[in-house]
C-alpha cells in the first residue's frame, strides 16, 4: 500500500527557513498536499501541488517535488513563532478522488 | 471562504453506546471522508463516499461503523457499541478536484 514518511521534529529559530521533507511510495500520485495542524485543532490545509509540477510557490510557502525521488519539501521563509505546529505531508493516488494518506507529520518548533 | 464544518467538537459517551458525529461538507463537493486521529499518532483513512455509497474503506471500517448522508448537506458517521480504542480526532473532509477540505474535527472521548 501506499506509504508516507517525514521527520518526526524540526526546530529552527524566528526569521530562519524551515525545510520539512516528506517521502513517498505510490508513483501514481496525482496530487500532494501540506497540511498544518495546531495543537488540539484541526487540519488546515496549507498547499497542493500537482504531480506534473516541480515546484509552487505561495507567499512564504514553497513546494518542491521530485517525482523521480518521489521527494516532496516545504520551505517556510522567514519563519515565525505562528508557524510552530505538526506539518502533515499526504498524497491521493489516481484512479479517482479517493482516501488522502497522510505522512506521520514533522512537529516544527520556532524558536524565539 | 467555504469551509467544512462538524458537530459537536467534543463529545463523551459511554461504553458500549452509539454515537453519530456529523459533518456538513462544502456544498459543491462531491467526495465525502472520515478520517480519524488517535491522540498523537498520524491521521487514518476511514472511509470514503461518492455518489450516496462507500467508495472505499479502511480495514478499520468495520460493522461498527456506518455512514450516511441523510439529506443534501450532511453526512454522518455513526459508531455503534463504542469501545475505549475509538477515543479519538474524527475528522470529516470533502473535495471537489482532488484537493481535500478538513473539518475541525470532533474529539471523541470513550469512557
Amino acid at each position: 500500500g501506499e506509504d508516507v514518511e517525514q521527520s518526526l521534529f524540526l526546530s529552527v529559530r524566528e526569521g530562519d527557513s524551515s525545510v520539512i521533507n516528506c517521502t513517498y511510495t505510490d508513483s501514481s500520485s496525482t496530487y500532494l498536499y501540506w497540511y498544518k495542524q495546531e495543537p488540539g485543532a484541526g487540519l488546515q490545509l496549507l498547499t497542493y501541488i500537482f504531480s506534473n509540477m516541480d515546484m509552487k510557490q505561495d507567499q512564504r510557502l514553497t513546494v518542491l517535488l521530485n517525482k523521480k525521488d518521489k521527494h516532496l519539501s516545504l520551505r517556510i521563509a522567514d519563519t515565525q513563532t505562528g508557524d510552530s505546529a505538526i506539518y502533515f505531508c499526504a498524497e491521493i493516488s489516481a484512479g479517482g478522488y479517493q482516501k488522502v494518506t497522510f505522512g506521520t507529520g514533522t512537529k516544527l518548533q520556532v524558536i524565539p | 471562504e467555504p469551509e467544512v464544518t462538524q458537530t459537536p467538537s467534543h463529545q463523551v459517551t459511554q461504553m458500549g453506546q452509539e454515537v453519530i458525529l456529523r459533518c456538513v461538507p462544502i456544498s459543491n463537493h462531491l467526495y465525502f471522508y472520515w478520517y480519524r486521529q488517535i491522540l498523537g499518532q498520524k491521521v487514518e483513512f476511514l472511509v470514503s463516499f461518492y455518489n450516496n455509497e462507500i467508495s472505499e474503506k479502511s480495514e478499520i471500517f468495520d460493522d461498527q461503523f456506518s455512514v450516511e448522508r441523510p439529506d443534501g448537506s450532511n453526512f454522518t458517521l455513526k459508531i455503534r457499541s463504542t469501545k475505549l480504542e475509538d477515543s479519538a480526532m474524527y475528522f470529516c473532509a470533502s473535495s471537489e478536484l482532488g484537493e481535500g477540505f478538513f473539518g475541525q474535527g470532533t474529539r471523541l472521548t470513550v469512557v
